[in-house]
């Protein structure tokens, strides 16, 4: 089993659309939680980091599920630049070690 | 204020050959990464570094060698290239919070 998981899509969906996506970690040592986004052929740039309480960053959602073990990202009125790849990433506690999930693609359709 | 910086965008290898990847950050962040990156597969790391000086493999070290040369700059050595090691790798330091910030990345192929 893979340490994180992600369903890797392509979710395609239409501008304006409201669009979620989940993440399941298997180690309970997990202590923070990210996404990235990734454009094609570029850099992983941080997209939000996800807090206990849950939090927004405009039209994005972040929730933790430490219970369940899964965190999740919501996006509002999805735009035509939000088409990237979503990378959920976990730092294990106490230490450097980033797992790294292989990402959700994202199509938003004009 | 250039974040993280990566030479070359691009090589080409043959097997046998031996290139260092360059790395330098000028966020003033102690711990760096390198990361590779494959189809099908999260990145995954193959070296750290906490701080100047020290240096720890990662997930996949075999085949690699790093220096942390001062504080900006940590390189990636691969001594005698092989076709597995064909991917793109990024170099990232670490914020306060534990974000991540990458390089544009190096294209490598080995043939």
């Amino acid at each position: 089993r893979k340490e994180v998981e992600q369903d890797p899509g392509p979710f395609n969906v239409p501008e304006g659309a409201t669009v979620a996506f989940n993440c399941t970690y298997s180690n309970s040592a997990s202590q923070s939680f990210f996404w990235y986004r990734q454009d094609c052929r570029k850099e992983p740039k941080l997209l939000m980091s996800v807090y206990s309480s849950g939090n927004e960053d405009g039209r994005f959602t972040a929730q933790l599920n430490r219970a369940s073990q899964y965190i999740s990202l919501l996006i509002r009125d999805s735009k035509l630049s939000d088409s990237a790849t979503y990378l959920c990433v976990v730092l294990l506690g106490g230490t450097y070690k980033y797992i790294f999930g292989t990402g959700t693609r994202l199509k938003v359709l004009a | 204020n250039a974040g993280v910086t990566q030479t070359p965008k691009f090589q080409v290898l043959k097997t046998g050959q031996s290139m260092t990847l360059q790395c330098a950050q000028d966020m003033n962040h102690n711990s760096m990464y390198w990361y590779r990156q494959d189809p099908g597969m999260g990145l995954r790391l193959i070296y750290y570094s906490a701080s100047e000086g020290t240096t720890d493999k990662g997930e996949v070290p075999n085949g690699y060698n790093v220096s942390r040369l001062n504080k900006r700059e940590f390189s990636l050595r691969l001594e005698s290239a092989a076709p597995s090691q064909t991917s793109v790798y990024f170099c990232a330091s670490e914020g306060k919070v534990y974000e991540q910030y990458f390089g544009p990345g190096t294209r490598l192929t080995v043939t």
